[in-house]
């Protein structure tokens, strides 16, 4: 079974450039997750999707960050403009369905650095 | 708002020692996941658990709902171990169920 695939693994860009990563989640997982990791801190929840549609967006910094799963099945992440302080691993997590009993399976992240 | 704290957040013992990390968080929640952070690498997920124990390998996973506090022990630990253990949970409000990750334990095991 392949695992969550996420692009690029690495990218570097200056302050107020706009940059945009990918993810694919496990076939047939109907829940996608993208989560912000800083240097030394554990990853916040950034947006929740359930197949195409928004379950949680409370922590995306909306003036800034934008993501869609148009079809429910690959999501993108768009940062624009990006600040020095979004400097982080991004990683994507997909599960079978929402809720309790269902295991977050990760992707290897995206490491961005805003130069 | 869930607050997860690990401890302690950095550890270094020698290959073979039982080890012990802690989790505690400060609101109910429906299930705590325990995960693993290689350096430069994903996140893989251990144990997810809601009440009891688990017991994978030389891993093992503990939690008490009312006392709000987990922890994770590794026998016989290999320098192989060495890695970052993060706890996450997930709130029982419903709906919503992203994970709440603590800060992490940064676990090294010496040979």
């Amino acid at each position: 079974e392949a695992g969550v695939a996420q692009s690029p693994r690495y990218k570097i860009i200056e302050k107020r450039q706009s940059v945009a990563f990918w993810c694919n989640p496990i076939s047939g997982h109907a829940t996608l997750y993208w989560y912000q990791q800083i240097l030394g801190q554990g990853p916040k929840l950034l947006i929740q999707f359930q197949n195409n549609g928004v379950v949680d967006d409370s922590q995306l910094p909306k003036d800034r960050f934008s993501a869609e799963r148009l079809k429910g099945v690959d999501s993108t992440l768009k940062i624009q403009p990006a600040k020095l302080e979004d400097s982080a691993v991004y990683l994507c997590a997909s599960s079978l369905q929402a809720g309790q009993g269902n295991i977050q399976y990760f992707g290897a992240g995206t490491r961005l650095s805003v130069l | 708002k869930n607050e997860v704290e690990q401890s302690p957040q950095n550890l270094t013992a020698q290959e073979g020692e039982f080890i012990t990390i802690n989790c505690s968080y400060s609101v109910g929640i429906s299930a705590l996941h325990w995960l693993q952070q290689h350096p430069g690498g994903g996140i893989v997920s251990l144990f997810m658990l809601s009440s009891g124990k688990k017991k994978h390998g030389r891993l093992i996973a503990t939690i008490n709902i009312q006392e709000k506090h987990s922890s994770l022990h590794i026998t016989a630990s290999h320098p192989r171990d060495s890695a970052v253990y993060i706890c996450a949970v997930i709130g029982s409000g419903g709906g919503a169920d992203g994970l709440t990750f603590g800060k992490g334990t940064h676990l090294i095991i010496q040979p």
